[in-house]
């Protein structure tokens, strides 16, 4: 059974930095584009970006780019969404969830990790 | 490429039947789908390129259309069926969203 857990909720002040993860299992982790999703409050999707476990590809949405940092470590099926300095513009749910093979669509999900971003 | 979904907003009733329309700037060949997402919860995947279910799905959700629209339609409304659906095109970078349409009861 493929399962996509994230981990847990955060608060941090502006200026932190902050690393989310995404841990995949059920299926050969390598094998599947990973892809990071915001949501801010009571606001609609946004996609960040993407990364291929197998080799640590990256796309990126220019919107995103040069905002968050995207990787993987394979030794532990984990998929990584980063910040160096966080604002408070950054508060919002972050998804991650897999992308099929053929259609490129999202067919697994993560429950979502609610990063909260205040001084 | 820019995804217009209508309506923003839907009163509908158990039983109806209701449509939903996504409309791209672009064509998308086709690779667009549709998710499902209640409150507090993740996107939930329904139908990919355009009109394939996916499985699990219950089959009075269907999806159509080509090229740059596309619609969603739900048979008859079911009381777990409200929710707020996206439509999302997967054909080039970056990926986007439709805005949302959040179906409510009546």
């Amino acid at each position: 059974e493929v399962q996509v857990v994230q981990s847990g909720a955060e608060v941090k002040k502006p200026g932190e930095s902050l690393r989310i993860s995404c841990q995949s299992s059920g299926y050969d982790f390598s094998d599947y584009w990973i892809a990071w999703v915001r949501q801010m409050p009571g606001k609609g999707l946004e996609w960040m970006g993407m990364v291929y476990p197998g080799d640590s590809d990256t796309r990126y949405n220019p919107s995103f780019q040069g905002q968050v940092t995207l990787s993987v470590d394979k030794s532990v099926n984990s998929a990584y969404l980063q910040w160096s300095s966080l604002k408070a513009s950054d508060t919002a749910i972050y998804y991650c969830a897999r992308q099929s093979f053929g259609s490129d669509s999202f067919d697994y999900w993560g429950q979502g990790t609610l990063v909260t971003v205040s001084s | 490429i820019q995804l217009t979904q209508s309506p923003s907003f839907l009163s509908s009733s158990v039983g109806d039947r209701v449509t939903i329309t996504c409309r791209a700037s672009q064509d998308t060949n086709n690779y667009l789908a549709w998710y499902q997402q209640k409150p507090g919860k993740a996107p939930k995947l329904l139908i990919y390129v355009a009109s394939t279910l996916q499985g699990g799905v219950p089959s009075r959700f269907s999806g159509s259309g080509s090229g740059t629209e596309f619609t969603l339609t739900i048979s008859s409304l079911q009381p777990e069926d409200f929710a707020t659906y996206f439509c999302q095109q997967l054909i080039a970078y970056p990926y986007t969203f439709g805005q949302g349409t959040t179906l409510e009861i009546k």
